[in-house]
């Protein structure tokens, strides 16, 4: 395991709705990267947050927001849901600094949008 | 644009053969290449990693081989067993800090059979 936790484990939402993930990172980590994986394929990267503040995004809708807490825990928001949106949504935790390479996932938080 | 393409889409192998799965980048800024596993209902996790400056590593079973040349890596799993059945991805990104998103390839289903 690699410490990495998510919540909640899944959840059904209606088109149009907003939804809101969490991750709570490794233990020393300071950094929370998110990834959207749909079904068949592999993850793609939504937005990094680094010490509060987002550092670096993929190609997603504002629409597609975060958050990164003091204790380096992190949210993503979705609004205005559409059907697309259903995947496996992952956080992956790691602590940045020269050499420090290593990303760990959590098990992700499946998401369907009906 | 993908820009790590991985094949096959999936693998069939005997126990006691030999897996091979192969991929190919096209950003010649990577230069931190991991492989994950992922099993059905969990996050990936990180199986093992090179750096192109050497060709091969090694790590028990498993085996990178990367032609940075050819932008070209692949996994060698030997003495394949029942429990390696699962999807594998490979990833590259630029390996500063830690920071930088992970590219990840659409992923192959390995499944190894007694």
């Amino acid at each position: 395991e690699t410490g990495v936790t998510q919540s909640p484990t899944h959840l059904i939402k209606t088109r149009g709705q907003q939804v809101t993930l969490r991750c709570s990172s490794q233990s020393g980590h300071n950094t929370v990267s998110w990834y959207q994986q749909a079904l068949g394929q592999g993850p793609q990267f939504i937005f990094q947050y680094y010490r509060e503040e987002e550092n670096g995004r993929g190609n997603f809708p504002p629409r597609f927001s975060g958050l990164q807490f003091p204790n380096y825990s992190s949210e993503l928001n979705v609004n205005a849901l559409e059907l697309d949106d259903s995947a496996l949504y992952l956080c992956a935790s790691s602590l940045a600094g020269p050499g420090r390479l290593v990303q760990y996932f959590g098990p992700g938080t499946r998401l369907t949008v009906t | 644009q993908q820009q790590v393409k991985q094949s096959p889409q999936s693998l069939i192998v005997q126990k006691g053969g030999i897996s091979i799965i192969n991929c190919a980048y096209e950003n010649t800024a990577f230069d931190y290449f991991p492989w994950y596993q992922q099993f059905p209902g969990k996050g990936p996790a990180l199986l093992i990693a090179i750096r192109p400056d050497v060709s091969e590593k090694k790590e028990g079973r498993f085996t990178i081989s990367f032609n940075k040349s050819a932008k070209q890596f692949s996994l060698h799993i030997m003495d394949s067993q029942p429990g390696d059945s699962a999807t594998y991805f490979c990833a590259a990104t630029i390996g500063n800090s830690g920071n930088t998103p992970l590219v990840f390839g659409k992923g192959t289903r390995l499944s190894v059979i007694a």
